[in-house]
């Protein structure tokens, strides 16, 4: 079974631009969360999608955005970049059983470098 | 919300000694532990979980712990390899049936050098 697939690998932006990154899930898993990992504040995490719909969010300010698709396919943006949002952007897809006890692993893709110049 | 502290920053044993890893967090509804490893350059993989039914978690050469009261778990490598050199972290969150629970709180990470 395939992992999770982060793309691009490595990105470069202008200050003031604005990016996306695009995550697909292990096959079967419906939730999709994304985090942001830097040396300074470590992993934190961004948002959680489950069938299309955000369900839970972090503490990262409006300029951070995501979406799910129909297919579990989920895409974050991120606008107006500042130099501050330079971070290795990491996406986790879960398999959750409603009719069992909760499935909360998660599992990780390699990650996107984001470096804003 | 919830605050995980993880301790040592930085582990150097010697190969095949022990490792231990220790994790305190501050809501005592979380009830789901996972310890992920990260390598150089690749995302966190993780390792071992546990829930808040258990009381410790075997397999193979890593086990953890869990005490509730305290609010402490704490990961164990026994006869350690240069390959279990990574960064550890530990995580705590809230697992429910209605499937919400995926957000993961992460402790800052151990930096684990094995030496030969």
């Amino acid at each position: 079974k395939a992992g999770v697939t982060q793309t691009p690998r490595y990105l470069i932006k202008t200050r003031g631009q604005q990016v996306t990154l695009s995550c697909s899930p292990i096959s079967g898993h419906r939730s999709v969360s994304w985090y942001q990992q830097t040396p300074g504040q470590g992993l934190q995490f961004l948002f959680e999608y489950f069938s299309e719909t955000q369900r839970n969010k972090g503490n990262f300010p409006g300029r951070f955005s995501g979406r799910q698709f129909s297919n579990s396919r989920s895409e974050m943006n991120v606008s107006t970049l500042e130099l501050g949002d330079s971070a290795l952007y990491l996406c986790a897809s879960s398999f959750m059983d409603r009719a069992t006890v909760p499935n909360t692993e998660a599992f990780f893709g390699q990650g996107t470098r984001l470096t804003v110049v | 919300g919830e605050n995980v502290e993880q301790h040592p920053s930085t582990l150097s044993v010697q190969e095949g000694d022990s490792a231990v890893i220790k994790c305190t967090y501050s809501d005592s509804a979380s009830n789901y532990f996972p310890w992920y490893k990260q390598e150089l350059g690749k995302g966190p993989q993780l390792i071992i979980d546990i829930r808040s039914n258990v009381g410790e978690k075997k397999d193979q050469r890593i086990a953890v712990t869990l005490n509730k009261t305290a609010k402490h778990f704490s990961l164990h490598i026994t006869e350690t390899q240069p390959e279990d050199s990574a960064v550890y972290f530990c995580a705590a969150s809230i697992g429910t049936y209605t499937g919400t629970a995926s957000k993961l709180t992460f402790g800052t990470g151990t930096r684990l050098q094995v030496t030969l």
